[in-house]
């Protein structure tokens, strides 16, 4: 079975500094797709990146990249220069291939910045 | 504007009373999702649809039920709300795998 894990309930990093939030993935489908979300307060989800099993390179936007290593079976997101508006929960998913293509989740990290 | 309208927003329920929850989507995607997120369990699956007319269901199915009459519409009733189903809903809809997934804003449901 599928499966996403996050064991950072909460990280708090102060602003400017670079942070790592951890997802780690169990899976035995060849071809997957990963993905990272981000929840402010006010609820919406935010997509922020997505990166393919087969990419040879790790995914990057803007100050979001994901350190991919597939032997590992791990999906971090890394955030450069953290702003006070990253503070939210961060989701980690994966494709579910079985139900339709649907998103499985991870529990989630909260994210705190501080000045 | 494109994208994914639940309603309600918000509604609090009376134990035994039913509901149903409206997601529509304007962009002609194939698949819908009924999402449910309760704290410190992240997001989690109800029901699905892969089109018009099809349902199936995700991991938490029990007590809820689905339609997809219309492509553009997925709902999701409760026939009989319980205290458990207080949470938030999220509806999602996609067009595949490598098209990415858009989310509703959300319902905040309490049954009391």
């Amino acid at each position: 079975a599928q499966k996403i894990t996050q064991t950072q309930p909460g990280m708090f990093v102060q602003e400017k500094e670079a942070v790592t939030l951890d997802c780690t993935y169990d899976t035995s489908d060849p071809s997957y797709g990963l993905f990272w979300y981000k929840q402010p307060s006010s609820g919406e989800m935010i997509f922020l990146i997505y990166q393919g099993s087969y990419d040879q390179q790790n995914a990057t936007e803007g100050r979001y990249s994901l350190n991919f290593q597939k032997a590992r079976k791990s999906a971090n997101l890394v955030i450069s220069a953290s702003q006070l508006g990253d503070s939210a929960m961060y989701f980690c998913a994966m494709i579910r291939h079985q139900a339709g293509t649907a998103l499985i989740f991870g529990k989630g990290t909260t994210l705190s910045v501080s000045s | 504007n494109a994208g994914v309208t639940q309603t309600p927003k918000f509604r609090v329920l009376k134990t035994g009373q039913s509901m149903t929850l409206l997601c529509a989507q304007d962009m002609n995607h194939e698949y819908m999702y009924w999402y449910r997120q309760d704290p410190g369990m992240g997001l989690r699956l109800i029901h699905y649809s892969v089109g018009e007319g099809t349902t199936a269901k995700g991991e938490v199915p029990d007590g809820y039920n689905v339609s997809r009459l219309k492509k553009q519409n997925f709902l999701l009733g409760l026939e009989s709300a319980a205290p458990s189903q207080t949470s938030v809903y999220f509806c999602a809809s996609s067009q595949g795998v490598y098209y990415g997934y858009t989310f509703g804003s959300g319902t905040r449901l309490t049954v009391v």
